[in-house]
């Protein structure tokens, strides 16, 4: 089992550009979560989809961030425009629907 | 979701037990206890959980009082891959998405 496979591991961008992570969660997981983290604000759940919908997206900061689940083994977490505060390091995890979750090795976003 | 307190840091020799603290004073009836930690540039990783009874695994043993206002996680014999943050987390396990809450969780320094 490869776990949950997070693509690129690092992105250094500059403001204003569009960024998109990736997420692949462990085969036959039905609940995909984004979460970001950083010095100031620790680990903070963005959004969540079960079986491919999304449930709530109370967490995303703002109409720049937005998230897609396309299939049960593929997400994107996109930025547009990106901005110096969204520096941070985004980690996609995902649960089989029970009690786990499996998180990501992360993706360290810098921006410039 | 019940608030948690941790200690904000805690040092353990290598090879001596360490234990770790946590108050939820508010927890409801059908809340658990979870346990997670992050070794350091790594996602969280899942320890155990609990709802009332004492529960034992391989990584860890968790021990809930009678009251559930309070718990304590044991690492038996700490080496120094266990150095690390630990976060208690209190929450409603339900099968339609499981957020997390993540505190600021202890971090545990496993020393020579």
């Amino acid at each position: 089992d490869a776990g949950v496979i997070q693509s690129p591991r690092h992105e250094v961008t500059e403001m204003g550009q569009e960024v998109t992570l990736r997420c692949k969660p462990i085969s036959g997981h039905n609940s995909l979560f984004w979460y970001r983290q950083t010095m100031m604000r620790g680990l903070e759940l963005l959004i969540y989809f079960n079986n491919n919908v999304p449930i709530d997206d109370s967490g995303m900061p703002e109409d720049r961030f937005s998230a897609k689940m396309p299939n049960a083994s593929f997400s994107t977490l996109k930025i547009q425009p990106s901005e110096p505060r969204d520096s941070a390091v985004y980690f996609c995890a995902s649960s089989p629907g029970q009690d786990t979750q499996y998180f990501g090795p992360g993706t360290r976003l810098t921006v410039l | 979701d019940a608030k948690t307190t941790q200690p904000t840091s805690m040092d353990c020799a290598e090879g001596r037990a360490a234990n770790l603290p946590c108050n939820h004073s508010t927890i409801s009836g059908n809340e658990y206890v979870y346990w997670y930690r992050q070794i350091h540039s790594q996602g969280p990783q899942y320890i155990i959980h609990g709802l009332k009874n004492n529960e034992t695994n391989e990584m860890a043993s968790l021990i809930i009082t009678e009251d559930r206002k309070s718990s304590t996680l044991i690492l038996p014999h700490a080496t120094l891959r266990d150095t690390a943050v630990y976060y208690c987390i209190v929450r409603v396990a339900h099968n339609a998405g499981n957020m997390l809450t993540f505190g600021g969780g202890t971090r545990l320094m496993v020393k020579p």
